[in-house]
Formats: structure tokens, C-alpha cells, sequence
């Protein structure tokens, strides 16, 4: 079965300029999460979503939002970019909330790398 | 912040067993003990979870101490694709998200 999908796999952007990223879960896998990957911070949680809804959000400015479709598919929006928001971001896939870490397990994508120059 | 404790790397040799150990001395009754690894240019991989007994799957096995403060996540026999960062996760307090540590970065030489 297709994994998850994350596009762009790269993307360059000024200061300033916003963003939007999208990830498609596993067909079926109806939460998704975002998580951003520094060398400085490693993986933090960004927010999961599932049935359209944020059900979770971690300790990022407003600036990071997102949302979610009707068929799971997701996309995450950071505006006004910083340097400091150069990043992995990766999105991983559930079938629903709370399994993923008790026990099904996360899939993750391969991430969007996002450089801000 | 990480609930998991992990040494900072590891080495070993090819086709020789590994054993990746991991701190979790706050852990709560109802946590499950998760192993994710990311390989260079990859998200992160889930490998293994348990919550009392010792696991197996094709990937690895998990042994988890009696008093689940610890726990060790062996690999039989290293092969150079193994070579990744591995990461052992608790969920939050709220049981809702992992909390990522910096991992322990595994270096399998030929």
C-alpha cells in the first residue's frame, strides 16, 4: 500500500514569505500529525489532526497553523517565516488518535525539508 | 520535555548482536514503551513497542526490566541498512503525542 505522501520534498522561501505543506496519509489512516525536525531541537510536535479537527497542538507560535480535509489529507501553513523555521517537517499518519502510540504505530513520510533564506 | 534517557551513540560490527539500552525511570503504569529509528534522508520508522513483557518481531526485540524503569532494544544480527538513528518514546503526560529525545545514533561498521 502507498505510504505516506509529503509534498514538496524541498521548498526554498525568503523571510517574510509563508508557506503551506501538504501531507496524504495512508489510505484509511484518518489522524495526522506534524512534527518539526531541527539539528538544534530534534523532533517536536507540531499538531495532529483528525475528522477535520486539531485535536492536539504543541508549543509553536501562531504563526504555524493547519487543518484538514474531508478525505484526511492535510496540509500545514507557517506565515510570516523566520530563519529559524528552516526545518524537516514531517507528517505522520494513524488509523485514529491514541493508537498511534499505543500500539499500531505512526507512519511517517519522508518530510519536506524547508530552508528560509 | 524527553522522558527517555539514550546514550548519545553506539557503534558496532556487522552481523554481531546490538543492544540499545534506554532510561525511562518516570514512566507511567499505562505507557507503552515505543522504538522508532530514522534512517539518513527519512522520517522516522516505527520498530517495536511493548508495555510488561519482552517483544519480538521480524525487526528487533524489546526487553523491558521488571520494574519497566528500562528497557533494551536488541538487534540480532546488524546489517550496515541498520545503521540509523533509534529513538525510544514515551507519550506525553497526556498520553497523546511521543516526545522525541535526541536518540541514539548507531554506527554499524563492515
Amino acid at each position: 500500500k502507498a505510504g505516506v505522501t509529503q509534498t514538496p520534498r524541498y521548498l526554498i522561501k525568503t523571510r517574510g514569505q509563508q508557506v503551506t505543506l501538504s501531507c496524504s496519509p495512508i489510505s484509511g489512516h484518518r489522524s495526522v500529525s506534524w512534527y518539526q525536525q531541527t539539528p538544534g531541537q530534534g523532533l517536536q510536535f507540531l499538531f495532529e489532526y483528525f475528522s477535520e479537527t486539531q485535536r492536539n497542538k504543541g508549543n509553536f507560535p501562531g504563526r504555524f497553523s493547519g487543518r484538514q480535509f474531508s478525505n484526511s489529507r492535510s496540509e500545514m501553513n507557517v506565515s510570516t517565516l523566520e530563519l529559524g523555521d528552516s526545518a524537516l517537517y514531517l507528517c505522520a499518519s494513524s488509523l485514529v488518535p491514541g493508537t498511534g502510540w499505543q500500539g499500531d504505530g505512526y507512519t511517517f513520510g519522508s518530510g519536506t525539508r524547508l530552508t528560509v533564506v | 520535555d524527553a522522558k527517555t534517557t539514550q546514550p548519545n551513540s553506539m557503534e558496532s560490527n556487522e552481523e554481531e548482536p546490538v543492544h540499545l539500552p534506554c532510561n525511562h525511570s518516570t514512566i507511567s503504569g499505562t505507557d507503552y514503551i515505543h522504538w522508532y529509528r530514522q534512517l539518513p534522508s527519512q522520517g522516522p520508522e516505527y520498530v517495536i513497542h511493548g508495555l510488561t513483557s519482552n517483544v519480538n518481531n521480524r525487526m528487533a526485540s524489546l526487553a523491558i526490566a521488571e520494574d519497566r524503569k528500562s528497557s533494551t532494544l536488541i538487534l540480532h544480527r546488524a546489517t550496515l541498512r541498520d545503521a540509523a538513528v533509534y529513538y525510544c518514546i514515551l507519550p506525553d503526560n497526556y498520553g497523546q503525542n511521543f516526545v522525541f529525545g535526541p536518540g541514539t545514533r548507531l554506527s554499524v561498521l563492515p
